[in-house]
């Protein structure tokens, strides 16, 4: 099976602070994607990446940046925090094929205070 | 662009009844669709998808769904629920569009499933 870590399951941070949240993969997957989940809005897309160095705005990519140097690893860059980046943060792949489907870590709830 | 609406926020009902969640989606190419539950504090977890074949899809817990194309509708049914269905539950589609950067899944805001006693 697919694994997708997400470093840390809660991020407390200052306004104002760069935050880097990471996401690793373990089966050389191309696709990688960011999302954020919120109540009543559910999952939105914020990045996301096809390849290595290789990355598309999603919906709402204001305020947020990426970064994918290595197949195996996708960070979400908050370059300044705000207190409306309070949120679950969601990392996923996509495996294609016959068994086409999206594996999604654990997630990092990020506070900014 | 593809879109997921999920037509209910929230369902109650009680325990052994039948329940339906009801999704639509929009699309201009072919898609996948796909049905998540999400429990308190949890993670994602994949219910059920419907990649191509039969349209009625089977899945885990006794959970199954029907893609109605002509009604561009992937609604999720069960027979008898139990109250540990109490969640959330996701609908979302995955195109088909074979450019760079495709293969995006568009989320629904979710429907709560409350299974009273």
């Amino acid at each position: 099976d697919v694994k997708v870590t997400q470093s840390s399951r809660y991020l407390v941070k200052r306004t104002g602070e760069k935050v880097f949240l990471e996401c690793v993969q373990d089966m050389d997957h191309e696709n990688m994607f960011w999302y954020r989940q919120d109540p009543g809005l559910g999952l939105r897309l914020i990045y996301f990446s096809y390849d290595v160095k290789m990355k598309e705005k999603g919906d709402i990519p204001e305020g947020y940046s990426v970064s994918r140097e290595k197949k195996e690893r996708f960070s979400l860059i908050l370059e300044s925090a705000s207190t409306n980046q309070t949120s679950m943060y969601l990392c996923a792949t996509l495996m294609q094929g016959p068994h086409y489907g999206y594996t999604f870590g654990s997630g990092t709830r990020l506070t900014v205070v | 662009a593809q879109s997921v609406t999920q037509l209910d926020s929230q369902v109650p009902v009680f325990e052994e009844a039948p329940v339906e969640l009801r999704c639509n989606y929009s699309s201009s190419v072919s898609v996948y669709l796909f049905w998540y539950v999400q429990y308190p504090n949890q993670g994602l977890q994949l219910l059920l998808k419907y990649l191509s074949g039969s349209t009625l899809v089977k899945g885990i817990n006794g959970f199954e769904a029907e893609f109605n194309k002509s009604q561009t509708s992937f609604h999720l049914r069960k027979p008898s629920v139990h109250i540990s269905d109490t969640a959330e539950y996701f609908c979302a589609v995955s195109d088909l569009w074979s450019g760079a950067g495709s293969y995006q899944l568009t989320f629904g805001k979710g429907t709560k499933l409350s299974v009273i006693p």
